[in-house]
């Protein structure tokens, strides 16, 4: 499809498992983020590449979290142990530049739930 | 203080009427601003960019207030279908951030 595919879309695991998380997004979309939204939270930023490079990783919470991208195009996140506190929805999103800024496209994000 | 704040509402509105969201931002260094819109259990979409001159769309007008480091969002004739979470988003140099939103309610 034309639009940032993300997969899987809901995933259960047990604490202390380790879950990665893909997202596919637009071809050629240069930019992507990861963010992450709490049930009735906004969205919290979490990194942001640029190609296959992460300028950004000041969201991630803790060492348990990393990312990576390749070939400027697929990204991963993966949690490792965990915990409960990482239930949440996880939302990809790529990006391109136009006159007047940058414009999101998300896709349809990871229910994440830790038992 | 967040980088970017909101008041979360949520503003009950019947419709037809006219309502208005604003949004501060803390980096006096951002350089695009943007309004997304987001429905329950769905994911955020972009509604608006917001320009310096501030633009419209349709029912919807965007403001920017560097001095005061604001944005505003005023949607006219709201319409049911205008339920939703509006966001509101600052680029500063390198990533995007979101406010937490304003819930919008507009009943019949």
């Amino acid at each position: 499809g034309a639009g940032v595919s993300q997969s899987p879309s809901n995933k259960v695991t047990e604490k202390g498992k380790d879950v990665e998380l893909r997202c596919d997004p637009i071809s050629g979309h240069t930019a992507l983020y990861w963010y992450r939204q709490s049930l009735g939270q906004g969205l919290e930023f979490l990194i942001y590449f640029q190609g296959n490079s992460a300028p950004d990783k000041s969201g991630l919470p803790s060492d348990r979290f990393s990312a990576e991208r390749t070939g400027g195009s697929v990204s991963t996140l993966t949690i490792q142990r965990t915990q409960q506190e990482d239930s949440a929805v996880y939302l990809c999103a790529s990006s391109f530049f136009v006159q007047g800024g940058e414009k999101l496209f998300f896709g349809s994000g990871t229910q994440l739930s830790v038992l | 203080r967040k980088e970017v704040e909101q008041d979360p509402g949520p503003f009950n509105v019947p419709e037809g009427a006219t309502v208005a969201f604003n949004c501060t931002y803390s980096n006096s260094a951002s350089q695009s601003f943007f309004w997304y819109r987001q429905d329950c259990r769905k994911e955020p979409k972009l509604l608006m960019s917001v320009y310096s001159s501030g633009n419209e769309d349709g029912r919807f007008t965007a403001q920017l207030n560097r001095a005061s480091q604001y944005i505003s969002l005023l949607i006219r004739d709201s319409k049911l279908s205008d339920s939703a979470t509006y966001l509101c988003v600052v680029k500063g140099f390198q990533k995007l951030v979101f406010g937490t939103g304003t819930r919008l309610l507009v009943s019949p």
